[in-house]
């Protein structure tokens, strides 16, 4: 079976750019949540997605969107880019979103290296 | 709200055993997961705990205790392929069944 998959790998773009992100879950994975990385905050959670609706935001301002398509593919979208956004965003694909058990582990991609210049 | 606390960083030499605790502030959780991630890598999941106790998987073990809001990771038999961050993490119920994630510890084992 294909693990989750992101697009581009490598990303650079300038501040006031936007950008968007895209991934493709594992097949059968109906959940897919979006992370940030930055060596100083380590994982902090964007948003998580479940049969095209968002279940669940984190605490980042309105210029991080998402969606979700009915095939499970997901994409996030940064606008008016700022220096702070150069990151690793990750994306990861579960079964299930709530509940016990391992229905939860999450399957992450590689990542989106973003680079704001 | 949440909020998990894992140590920085943690040293130890090969054959060894290291234990990574994971404090947690939430009045209510599903379960504790742990998760392993090589520089340059993707995380990939260790282990995870519904009930309090201890869940033995190969080499690793984790251990939650719920009424103490505490939970460890142990690693035994220390290799060089074990230096890595390894990440706790909780579904908190309060906080509408989000993924957080402790801000984790990196491992270094030395020959």
């Amino acid at each position: 079976k294909a693990g989750v998959t992101q697009t581009p790998r490598y990303l650079i773009k300038t501040r006031g750019q936007q950008v968007t992100l895209s991934c493709s879950p594992i097949s059968g994975h109906r959940s897919v949540s979006w992370y940030q990385q930055t060596p100083g905050q380590g994982l902090q959670f964007l948003f998580e997605y479940f049969s095209e609706t968002q279940r669940n935001k984190g605490n980042f301002p309105g210029r991080f969107s998402g969606r979700q398509f009915s095939n499970s593919r997901s994409e996030m979208n940064v606008s008016t880019l700022e220096l702070g956004d150069s990151a690793l965003y990750l994306c990861a694909s579960s079964l299930e979103i709530v509940g016990q058990g391992r229905l939860n582990e999450q399957f992450f991609g590689p990542g989106t290296r973003l680079t704001v210049l | 709200g949440q909020s998990l606390e894992q140590p920085s960083e943690v040293t130890a030499v090969e054959g060894a055993i290291v234990q990574i605790n994971c404090t947690y502030q939430t009045s209510g959780f599903y379960g504790l997961s742990w998760y392993q991630q090589h520089d340059g890598g993707a995380p990939t999941f260790l282990s995870y705990n519904a009930l309090d106790g201890l869940e033995e998987t190969g080499r690793f073990s984790s251990f939650l205790s719920r009424s103490d809001s505490y939970g460890y990771l142990l690693l035994q038999e220390l290799q060089m392929k074990d230096s890595a961050s390894y990440f706790c993490a909780v579904r908190d119920r309060a906080a509408g069944n989000k993924l957080t994630f402790g801000g984790g510890t990196r491992v270094l084992v030395k020959p």
